[in-house]
C-alpha cells in the first residue's frame, strides 16, 4: 500500500492563479480531509469528506473547493490564489469518521503564493 | 478558542533524558491522538487512546479522561526523537454536533535532543 499520496510537494503561484492539489489513498478509507499548517498554529481543517460524493466545510474553507468523485481521490482546488494561502497543506484519511480511527497523513505540499 | 493546549512549546534535552510532553483539553472527547512530525517531513500517528496507557518501544502515552489531560513520555531520548509532537482530540457529538469526528489539534511541542 502506498498510503496517502500528495502531489506536488512544492508549488509557487502568483496571486490570482488557480491550481489543484492532488490527494489519493489506497486503503479504502471513507473519511478524507485537508488541513493547512501555519507557523504558531495547530493544523486547521479546510474541507472533509465522509465518502464519495459527500463533502463538507471545515474551519477555514474560504478560497478552496473540493470534490470526491471516487473513494480514492480528494483533490483540493485553489480558485484564485492569495498570499494568505501560503502554507503547508496536508491531506489525511481514516477508515471512517463515525468511530475513532488511526489517522494517516500524506507527505504535505508546501505552497507559496507571491 | 484553545480547546487543546500543549506544554511546553519548546523542549531541549540531552540524549538519554526522560522527556514528558503534556496535553490538556477542554471538551469531552472520544479519543486523543499523539502525532509526530520530523523537520520538513510528514505527520505520523504514534498513538490513539481513549483511556489508560499505551506503550510502543520507548514511547508511552497516558490519558486521564476525568482530568482532561494526556502525557507523552519518551524514555532514554535520542537525537532521532527530535521532532514536533502534536496532540489532537476527537470531540464528542455533544460539543460539536455535525462536526463530531473531526479532530482539533494542539499547536505542537518542538523537541530537540542533543547528543
Amino acid at each position: 500500500n502506498a498510503g496517502v499520496t500528495q502531489t506536488p510537494k512544492f508549488q509557487v503561484l502568483k496571486t490570482g492563479q488557480s491550481m489543484t492539489l492532488q490527494c489519493a489513498q489506497d486503503m479504502n478509507h471513507e473519511y478524507m480531509s485537508w488541513y493547512r499548517q501555519d507557523p504558531g498554529m495547530g493544523l486547521r481543517l479546510i474541507h472533509y469528506s465522509v465518502g464519495a460524493g459527500i463533502t463538507d466545510q471545515g474551519e477555514v474553507p474560504n478560497g478552496y473547493n473540493v470534490s470526491r468523485s471516487t473513494t480514492e481521490d480528494f483533490p483540493l482546488r485553489l480558485l484564485s490564489a492569495a498570499p494568505s494561502q501560503t502554507s503547508v497543506y496536508f491531506c489525511a484519511s481514516s477508515l471512517r469518521r463515525s468511530t475513532p480511527n488511526e489517522q494517516f497523513f500524506g507527505p504535505g505540499t508546501r505552497l507559496t503564493v507571491l | 478558542k484553545n480547546e487543546v493546549e500543549q506544554s511546553p512549546q519548546n523542549l531541549t534535552a540531552q540524549e538519554g533524558e526522560f522527556i514528558t510532553i503534556n496535553c490538556s483539553y477542554s471538551v469531552g472527547i472520544s479519543a486523543l491522538h499523539w502525532l509526530q512530525q520530523h523537520p520538513g517531513g510528514g505527520i505520523v500517528s504514534l498513538f490513539m487512546l481513549s483511556s489508560g496507557k499505551k506503550k510502543h518501544g520507548r514511547l508511552i502515552a497516558t490519558i486521564n479522561i476525568q482530568e482532561k489531560h494526556s502525557s507523552l513520555h519518551i524514555t532514554a531520548s535520542h537525537p532521532r526523537d527530535s521532532a514536533v509532537y502534536i496532540c489532537a482530540v476527537r470531540p464528542l457529538t455533544l460539543y460539536y454536533g455535525g462536526s463530531q469526528g473531526n479532530l482539533i489539534f494542539g499547536k505542537g511541542t518542538k523537541l530537540s535532543v542533543k547528543p
